[in-house]
């Protein structure tokens, strides 16, 4: 089983929609959890960024998680054309030297598409 | 803005050639990072580094090398291309060595084609 689960889709909604992208992990130690914002040909940006459970919200933007079930959100309100891009969502546990150290493990993305 | 740097966005090299990535960071992270993402695939670790001369393989390490022999830049080695590793390269870093959930700075990408 893969250490991240995500959706590739496509996902096509119209302006205006609210968008919900999700990842589903198994690994309990994960405790950081990030959403990236990937436009085409263009490298992986940050998006949100969140320590444990809970939800943040940032403008249009709202990550959600809930360690019990392992399970995290991203929903993207009055979504807009320019939203069109691939997300991924990332975590992280421990901290020290180790194979953990930094390393990030990533779900393979979700390509959205905003149509006017 | 911290600014990961790529030196190249594409290049086309033929097979059984040595080929060098090169990325530079800007911000003094101590960890450097050498993604390859693939359609359906997503991103694979290939190669991390948390200080100047220390490397640590990551989930497809074959077929690559590292080296980091300053802070700022950490460069991807391919010894013999193959067209299996014709992909997209991502470099990133991160700070707070010794800390977790740092998150990662990216950069713009290599698009490498192995013909």
């Amino acid at each position: 089983q893969k250490e991240v689960e995500q959706d590739p889709g496509p996902l096509s909604v119209p302006e205006g929609a609210i968008v919900s992208l999700n990842c589903t992990y198994s690994n309990s130690a994960f405790q950081y959890f990030m959403w990236y914002r990937q436009y085409s040909r263009k490298g992986p940006e940050l998006l949100m960024y969140t320590y444990s459970s809970g939800n943040k919200e940032d403008g249009r933007f709202t990550a959600q998680v809930d360690k019990s079930s392992k399970y995290i959100s991203l929903f993207i309100r009055d979504s807009q054309p320019s939203d069109s891009a691939t997300y991924l969502c990332a975590m992280t546990g421990l901290g020290g030297r180790g194979s953990t150290l930094g390393r990030l493990y990533f779900g393979r993305g979700t390509q959205l598409t905003v149509w006017p | 803005d911290v600014k990961v740097t790529q030196s190249s966005r594409y290049l086309v090299k033929r097979t059984g050639e040595k080929v060098f990535l090169e990325c530079v960071q800007d911000m003094d992270h101590e960890n450097m990072f050498w993604y390859r993402q693939d359609p359906g695939l997503g991103l694979r670790l290939i190669y991390f580094s948390y200080d100047v001369k220390m490397k640590e393989k990551g989930d497809i390490p074959e077929g690559y090398s590292v080296s980091r022999e300053k802070k700022e830049r950490f460069s991807l080695i391919l010894e013999s291309a193959s067209t299996n590793q014709t992909s997209m390269y991502l470099c990133a870093s991160s700070q707070l060595r010794g800390s977790g959930g740092s998150p990662l700075h990216f950069g713009n990408g290599t698009r490498l084609t192995v013909t």
